[in-house]
């Protein structure tokens, strides 16, 4: 069985400043990873994915994530967030033809 | 029309309705899935359809019935709701299970009355 822990349900910040969500998955074996962002009122896109090779990892919008298997995790950094990066995240698991599991979300508010 | 579309956007039903959410995708995918999302709770998979065959169905009352008659479409039949049944239903594809990322609609946000 995989599951996926995402440590902060809320995070806000202010605008221009660093952020990172966190996220921890457990599995015996190989996964695939994602980070998805759903903004108000409509449904989830994919931010980045992490299905081998290096592990550091980059996506749309500025965000990288970096993957940790000693540590199982997979946190999503952004070095200068903007308002318009208010919005829910949510990682994401899949083991090789198997079904995804999502994390509960995060919300990140980008305060002014 | 790309990607994935869902209608209708918004349905407000009573409890004795019957009424159907359609999603539609348009990038060739193989894979498609309805989710659950309720406030304040986790995104719920409903279903899994693979090359049409169901696979899987995670302990969905049975006022929830799906249906795909192709690859490109995916219906979701609503009959004899409840008012805990209000929440944004939202329809996903993929090339495949597993290493694929999901393409997801922008939702049907039902309310039951």
């Amino acid at each position: 069985a995989q599951s996926v822990t995402q440590l902060d349900s809320q995070v806000p910040v202010f605008e221009e400043a660093p952020v990172e969500l966190r996220c921890n998955y457990s599995s015996s074996v190989s996964v695939y990873l994602f980070w998805y962002v759903q903004y108000p009122n409509q449904g989830l896109q994919l931010l980045l994915k992490y299905l081998s090779g290096s592990t550091l990892v980059k996506g749309i919008n500025g965000f990288e994530a970096e993957f940790n298997k000693s540590q199982t995790s997979f946190h999503l950094r952004k070095p200068s967030v903007h308002i318009s990066d208010t919005a829910e995240y949510f990682c994401a698991v899949s083991r090789n033809a198997g079904k995804s599991t999502f994390g509960d979300g995060t919300t990140l508010t980008v305060k002014p | 029309e790309t990607g994935v579309t869902q209608t209708p956007r918004h349905l407000v039903m009573g409890m004795t309705n019957k009424k159907s959410l359609k999603c539609e995708q348009h990038l060739g995918h193989n894979a498609m899935y309805w989710y659950k999302q309720s406030a304040k709770k986790p995104l719920e998979l409903m279903f899994v359809y693979s090359l049409e065959e169901r696979v899987e169905n995670n302990s969905v009352p049975s006022r929830f019935s799906p249906e795909c008659p192709n690859s490109s479409h995916l219906f979701l039949h609503l009959h004899t709701l409840q008012p805990e049944d209000s929440a944004l239903y939202l329809c996903a594809s993929s090339q495949g299970p597993g290493s694929y990322e999901q393409y997801f609609g922008p939702g049907t946000r039902l309310t039951v009355t």
